[in-house]
């Protein structure tokens, strides 16, 4: 079965600076690979994906995400944080059988 | 377009009791899934529907949790009885077909058993 890891429960950076959130996957076939964002008391915000083609996927709100087929992850990233990027980031994968399989979260403090 | 409706928001019940979910999809998505999102985890799926029928309930707990899609639009997830570790946020989200591409989530009921 599919299975995703994060491998930091916590990223902290400072406003401004590049971020990124570490996520390695395990899947038999290709991947379909995720990842979503959630604020305090809200659902789960899709932000990119990456099905097929190029390996840097661009997503909403300036994030982008580099799909490494050999080292088996897909890091989020983004060039400049912002203090609003503050949130739970969740990896997912999903193999042909569309089961849908979540990491644990990174919950991301962009501080002023 | 709407989003994927979910009540109630908020739900305490005691232990032994039983509790059920409502969610409406995004009209025209065929695909509904039911997770269950425990504090400082991510979301575990426990029941995924095309139309109304079931494709994947291999992580539903069928002796005490129950989901229906009748219609094949509105699902109601129920859990009787419920126990202390049922205390969970129970999101819903949709996709427009089986394999599309990410899905749209609710807001989720987060339930407390006391």
């Amino acid at each position: 079965a599919q299975s995703v890891a994060q491998p930091e429960d916590q990223v902290n950076v400072a406003e401004g600076n590049p971020l990124t959130v570490k996520c390695t996957y395990s899947v038999s076939g290709n991947p379909y690979l995720f990842w979503y964002v959630q604020y305090p008391n809200r659902g789960l915000q899709f932000l990119l994906k990456y099905i097929t083609g190029d390996n840097l996927v661009k997503g909403s709100y300036g994030f982008e995400a580099e799909f490494n087929k050999s080292q088996t992850s897909f890091h989020l990233k983004k060039p400049s944080a912002l203090v609003s990027d503050s949130a739970l980031y969740f990896c997912a994968v999903r193999d042909n059988n569309n089961d849908m399989r979540f990491g644990a979260g990174t919950r991301l403090t962009v501080k002023p | 377009e709407a989003g994927v409706a979910q009540s109630p928001r908020y739900k305490i019940i005691e232990k032994r009791q039983s509790v059920a979910f409502w969610c409406n999809p995004i009209s025209g998505h065929a695909t509904l899934y039911w997770y269950q999102q425990i504090l400082g985890q991510g979301p575990k799926l426990l029941i995924q529907f095309q139309n109304n029928g079931v494709v994947d309930d291999s992580q539903l707990p069928k002796d005490r949790f129950s989901a229906e899609r009748l219609k094949g639009v509105d699902s109601t997830l129920k859990i009787q009885p419920a126990k202390l570790e049922d205390s969970a946020v129970y999101l819903c989200a949709s996709s427009l077909v089986l394999g599309g591409g990410g899905y749209t989530f609710g807001s989720g009921t987060r339930l407390t058993v006391v």
